[in-house]
């Protein structure tokens, strides 16, 4: 399978634990990008990178998030102190990054988290 | 007000039917749009991008109207298969998702 993927695919926590994402992009992509989806909307962007640059940052991701991607392929997502308020599905999305915003982005399957 | 607004349904369609999904976006500086659909619990998966022009892919049609900065989906001949939730998505640099409109097809 040469899709983007993500482990691990459920994580249950409790509150004040740290949690840790990781994202295997599609190989050669350079665009890696980190959103949010909560029951009843849709995903919210967290951050993107191009290759190993981390070059935007929602609000959302407040300083108990960090995401690294430290040699511009696989990337991680640390949630430091989880609060019940983290729980979430987090997906990781991956594009070429050769053709600007128009670009189709692919989707992991996501890693579902509960903060007990 | 949200950047990208949908109803969110549910839509209760009969198989056969002719159902659309509107979508609006706040910012007129948005350069490309899109249209996912999400299974449960699944990721989304791009369904079609949308242009100016309006653009069809089998039983799905796509119309954008920079103007008044409008994005719709019209799906023909409904399937069972076609029930999940529908993504209206807005690309400045990053990708805005609507809330989805979720649709239900029965027989």
């Amino acid at each position: 399978d040469t899709g983007v993927s993500q482990n691990p695919r459920h994580k249950i926590t409790k509150r004040g634990q740290n949690v840790t994402f990781r994202c295997d992009p599609i190989s050669e992509h350079n665009r890696l990008y980190w959103y949010r989806q909560t029951l009843g909307q849709g995903p919210e962007f967290l951050t993107y990178f191009q290759n190993e640059a981390q070059l935007e940052k929602s609000r959302l991701l407040s300083d108990r998030f960090s995401a690294e991607r430290p040699k511009g392929s696989f990337s991680t997502l640390e949630i430091q102190r989880t609060e019940q308020g983290d729980s979430a599905m987090y997906l990781c999305a991956s594009s070429p990054g050769l053709a600007g915003v128009s670009e189709t982005q692919y989707f992991g399957p996501g890693t579902r988290l509960l903060v007990l | 007000r949200k950047e990208v607004e949908q109803d969110p349904g549910p839509f209760n369609v009969p198989e056969g039917a002719t159902v659309a999904f509107n979508c609006t976006y706040s910012n007129s500086a948005s350069q490309s749009f899109f249209w996912y659909r999400q299974d449960c619990r699944k990721e989304p998966k791009l369904l079609m991008s949308v242009y100016s022009s309006g653009n069809e892919d089998g039983r799905f049609t796509a119309q954008l109207n920079r103007a008044s900065q409008y994005i719709s989906l019209l799906i023909r001949d409904s399937k069972l298969s076609d029930s999940a939730t529908y993504l209206c998505v807005v690309n400045t640099d990053k990708l805005i998702f609507g809330t989805g409109t979720r649709l239900q097809v029965f027989p």
